[in-house]
């Protein structure tokens, strides 16, 4: 299994412009967060998906950001207008919920909001 | 409010040392709990998960326990290697959660490791 992808890697974008940010869970695991790492507030989670709905997305700073998951295999998160504090890494993580194992985190994807 | 606390921040020791790294948690109502390893730049790797059944979890040189009584958890790395320098990170799902769901992380100890 090639584990939790995301993409892109890294993001570089000028303020107000919409950013897209990707990921692909493991096959088979039913649960997808998406998580925000910042120095001042390490990591926050901001959304996560069972079975792809969305169920706890109190962590979403605010309207600005938006996540999707259309299947199983593929979520989005979205931030329209991006601003210089968003600055930060976001992962993506996913498990099969109902099993006793654990989380698998993605790579993250580094973004730059100049 | 649920917390998740790791000591020290930070610790550099010299090769080969055994070693033990810190997370406290508030309310012992546990389901399980995770370490992590982060290296600069890089995303999470899991190292160890322990559930509330279990007192450690062993791995290699790394050891990990749980004790909920007293809100500890400790990951102990025996004969430190430079390859070991990173930061580790301790999480848990929040009580009465069922176990799932998301996971509360402690802020991290970076270790250093020198030859």
């Amino acid at each position: 299994d090639a584990g939790v992808i995301q993409s892109p890697r890294h993001e570089v974008t000028e303020m107000g412009q919409e950013v897209t940010l990707r990921c692909k869970p493991i096959s088979g695991h039913n649960s997808l967060f998406w998580y925000r790492q910042t120095m001042m507030r390490g990591l926050e989670l901001l959304i996560y998906f069972n079975n792809n709905v969305p169920i706890d997305d109190s962590g979403m700073p605010e309207d600005r950001f938006s996540a999707k998951m259309p299947n199983a295999s593929f979520s989005t998160l979205k931030i329209q207008p991006s601003e210089p504090r968003d600055s930060a890494v976001y992962f993506c993580a996913s498990r099969y919920e109902g099993s006793v194992s654990g989380y698998t985190f993605g790579s993250g994807t580094r973004l730059t909001v100049v | 409010k649920q917390e998740v606390t790791q000591i020290p921040a930070a610790l550099s020791v010299p090769e080969g040392e055994n070693l033990v790294l810190n997370c406290s948690f508030t309310d012992s109502a546990i389901y399980n709990l995770q370490w992590f390893r982060q290296d600069p730049g890089k995303g999470l790797t899991s190292l160890l998960l322990i559930q509330s059944s279990q007192r450690e979890q062993t791995s290699g040189r790394l050891n990990a326990s749980l004790d909920k009584s007293s809100g500890r958890s400790t990951l102990y790395i025996a004969a430190s290697q430079p390859g070991d320098s990173a930061t580790y990170l301790c999480a848990r799902p929040p009580a009465f959660s069922g176990g799932y769901n998301k996971l509360i992380f402690g802020a991290g100890t970076r270790l250093a490791v020198h030859p």
